[in-house]
């Protein structure tokens, strides 16, 4: 089985400009949840998606928006972008049931805005 | 959500037990304690997850105490390979939302 993959891995952007991020779902799951970790803390959640549509969200403004495909692959889209957002930039996707729901983890793409 | 408390590093000598230790004293009934590792330049990585009783896999043992108010991730013979960041995070059993807090973790060095 395929893992989560994500591209670009790296990508520099300068204030105010818009980058999208990509992502594969692994095989089988139906679920796709975006993170953003900040250098030397723990990620944070962004939202999740489950049958395109958006069914969660952490406390990040409009401007981070995202797309969930009948594939189960997805995009982050980040508009007017701030030195702030310069993080790496983490999918996970799952099988969404009740109870213990594990996330398989991508590497990630590094976003540096200048 | 019910937090978790973790020190902020550890350090083990190879092929030595770890024991990494989490506080939750304020977990709720329905949540699982769950355990992610971040190995450097990679994303997060399932290690395992627990309800009440104690749990074994491959990777490693979760002892969850008797009050559910703490638990320890016990990595059985640490190798350079387990030098990573260790997240303890409680997850609601009753909900599908994958918003994990995880935290800053615990930096587990192993020394050669």
């Amino acid at each position: 089985e395929t893992g989560v993959t994500q591209s670009p891995t790296h990508l520099i952007k300068t204030r105010g400009q818009q980058v999208t991020l990509r992502c594969s779902s692994q095989s089988g799951h139906n679920t796709v949840s975006w993170y953003q970790q900040a250098l030397g803390q723990g990620p944070q959640f962004i939202f999740q998606y489950y049958r395109e549509e958006e069914n969660g969200r952490g406390n990040f403004p409009p401007r981070f928006s995202g797309l969930q495909f009948p594939n189960y692959s997805s995009e982050l889209n980040v508009n007017a972008l701030e030195l702030d957002d310069s993080a790496l930039y983490l999918c996970a996707s799952s099988l969404l049931t009740s109870g213990a729901n594990v996330l398989t983890f991508g590497a990630g793409s590094r976003l540096t805005v200048l | 959500d019910a937090k978790t408390t973790q020190p902020n590093s550890m350090e083990s000598n190879e092929e030595e037990p770890v024991h990494l230790p989490c506080n939750h004293s304020t977990i709720s009934g329905t949540d699982y304690i769950h355990w992610y590792r971040q190995l450097p330049s990679q994303g997060p990585e399932y290690v395992i997850h627990g309800l009440t009783s104690n749990v074994n896999n491959r990777m490693a043992s979760l002892a969850i105490a008797e009050d559910r108010k703490s638990s320890t991730l016990i990595l059985h013979r640490a190798t350079l390979r387990d030098a990573a960041v260790y997240y303890c995070i409680l997850r609601d059993v009753r909900t599908g939302a994958n918003n994990l807090f995880f935290g800053t973790g615990t930096r587990l060095t192993v020394i050669p």
